[in-house]
């Protein structure tokens, strides 16, 4: 079996600021998620990487960097933090085929005053 | 492109009832694979059961679901429902080996006494 942890559990910022979001796995996936969850909009994919040091544009990439310095991390960093934002960011992990279970971190809540 | 349709935002039921959940999806590739996913409150989303056999009851945890390509659903059942069975659940499809899968926007399940 494998964990993922996500650092930090929430994360509280000012409008315009820029935040960093980790997550680590330990399965020794190659390939990593980063979603956003908002209720009532389901789960919507950011970036995913399928190896180190790559990077997918998801659907939601627009506001948002990623980056895969190893196979075991995938950060995902808030540009710009728009006023009054609320939402959970949830990583996740799974071997590289189309059939694999994802495997999902706890998340992130985000608040920005 | 590839897409997952839950109709259902909210289902209310009284325990003992069954639960249906609806999916439908949209997607070019002959082979895709489709998943629901349970994401109890302050856990982590999870694997519930996946299916890309036609017209095969797919079962796990007293839940399932068959995957009927002529209509393009992938509808998630169960007899009884059950106290803890009030989660957010997430149907998703992969189409294609681009290791991504897509999530329809959750059904929130509630069961009450």
């Amino acid at each position: 079996g494998g964990i993922i942890t996500q650092t930090p559990k929430f994360l509280i910022g000012q409008e315009g600021q820029k935040l960093t979001l980790k997550c680590q796995q330990n399965f020794n996936h190659d390939t990593m998620y980063w979603y956003r969850q908002d209720s009532g909009k389901g789960l919507r994919l950011i970036y995913y990487s399928i190896t180190e040091n790559d990077l997918q544009k998801g659907d939601l990439s627009e506001g948002y960097d990623a980056s895969r310095e190893k196979k075991s991390s995938f950060s995902l960093t808030v540009t710009s933090a728009q006023k009054n934002e609320m939402a959970v960011f949830l990583c996740a992990s799974s071997i590289s085929s189309n059939y694999a279970e994802q495997f999902f971190g706890p998340g992130t809540r985000l608040t920005v005053l | 492109g590839d897409s997952v349709t839950q109709k259902e935002g909210l289902v209310t039921l009284t325990e003992g009832l069954p639960v249906m959940l609806n999916c439908t999806y949209q997607t070019i590739y002959s082979n895709a694979f489709l998943f629901w996913y349970v994401h109890y409150l302050n856990e982590s989303p999870r694997l519930l059961l996946k299916s890309s056999t036609d017209n095969k009851r797919t079962e796990h945890q007293g839940f399932h679901a068959t995957l009927h390509k002529s209509s393009s659903s992938f509808h998630l059942q169960k007899s009884s429902a059950q106290l803890s069975d009030s989660a957010l659940y997430y149907c998703a499809l992969s189409g294609n080996s681009n290791n991504r899968i897509f999530f329809g926007d959750g059904t929130q399940l509630v069961v009450k006494p």
